[in-house]
């Protein structure tokens, strides 16, 4: 069975551009999660989607970044604007549902904001 | 919010030393959280160590341990003799609970020095 994917798995952009990141959950999966990875902050929560309905929106993240679920196997996140301190590494992770179920992470996409 | 609290950034241990790696938890959405340990090693994704759904019990993997402490609020990761394949960033999570997305510690990155 296929993991999570996640395309790209590197994006460089300029400061100002709008970037679309992607991610296919673990097929039958119906929750989704985007993260955002840095050393300092570690595993920041982005946006959460249960069955394609959003449950949880970071409330930090709200200006800038919008997480989008297409459809039950394709998520999309996008940065518009973009700055030179969003750059880390995006993680989209699924899970069967919300109970003691383990979460499975994609290999992510490190973005760099020059 | 709920949240995780890792306190140590870096750790090093000469190999066949003991570890233990400090995590406690604040839980304000539900009493009893799921706690969980995720490990990135070099080069790989994020992946599910061990995870304990019940106050009190212990949870163990590839020689590491963890004991879910509801008292102290704490989950700590601990192994008797570590090994040079156990270098690795250690995440300490809380979660998925009812309709809330995991949380995460900052991350603990161990090296195991021969």
């Amino acid at each position: 069975d296929a993991g999570v994917t996640q395309t790209p798995r590197h994006e460089v952009a300029e400061k100002g551009q709008t970037i679309i990141l992607k991610c296919e959950p673990v097929s039958g999966h119906n929750d989704l999660f985007w993260y955002r990875q840095t050393k300092i902050q570690g595993l920041e929560l982005l946006s959460y989607f249960r069955s394609k309905s959003l449950m949880e929106d970071g409330g930090a993240f709200k200006d800038r970044f919008k997480a989008e679920m297409l459809n039950s196997s394709f998520s999309t996140l996008k940065i518009q604007p973009t700055e030179p301190k969003d750059s880390a590494v995006y993680l989209c992770a699924s899970s069967l549902d919300s109970s003691n179920t383990e979460v499975f992470f994609g290999k992510g996409t490190r973005l760099t904001v020059v | 919010g709920d949240s995780v609290t890792q306190t140590e950034g870096q750790v090093t241990v000469s190999e066949s030393k003991s570890l233990i790696i400090n995590c406690t938890y604040s839980a304000t959405s539900i009493a009893y959280p799921n706690l969980f340990w995720y490990v990135r090693y070099p080069g790989e994704g994020l992946q599910l160590l061990l995870k304990v759904i019940t106050a009190g019990q212990k949870g163990s993997s590839r020689g590491f341990e963890a004991t879910y402490n509801k008292e102290t609020t704490s989950f700590h990761l601990q192994k008797a003799s570590v090994q040079e394949s156990d270098s690795a960033v250690y995440y300490c999570a809380l979660g998925p609970n009812n309709n809330n997305a995991p949380r995460f510690g900052a991350g603990t990155k161990l090296t195991v020095k021969p």
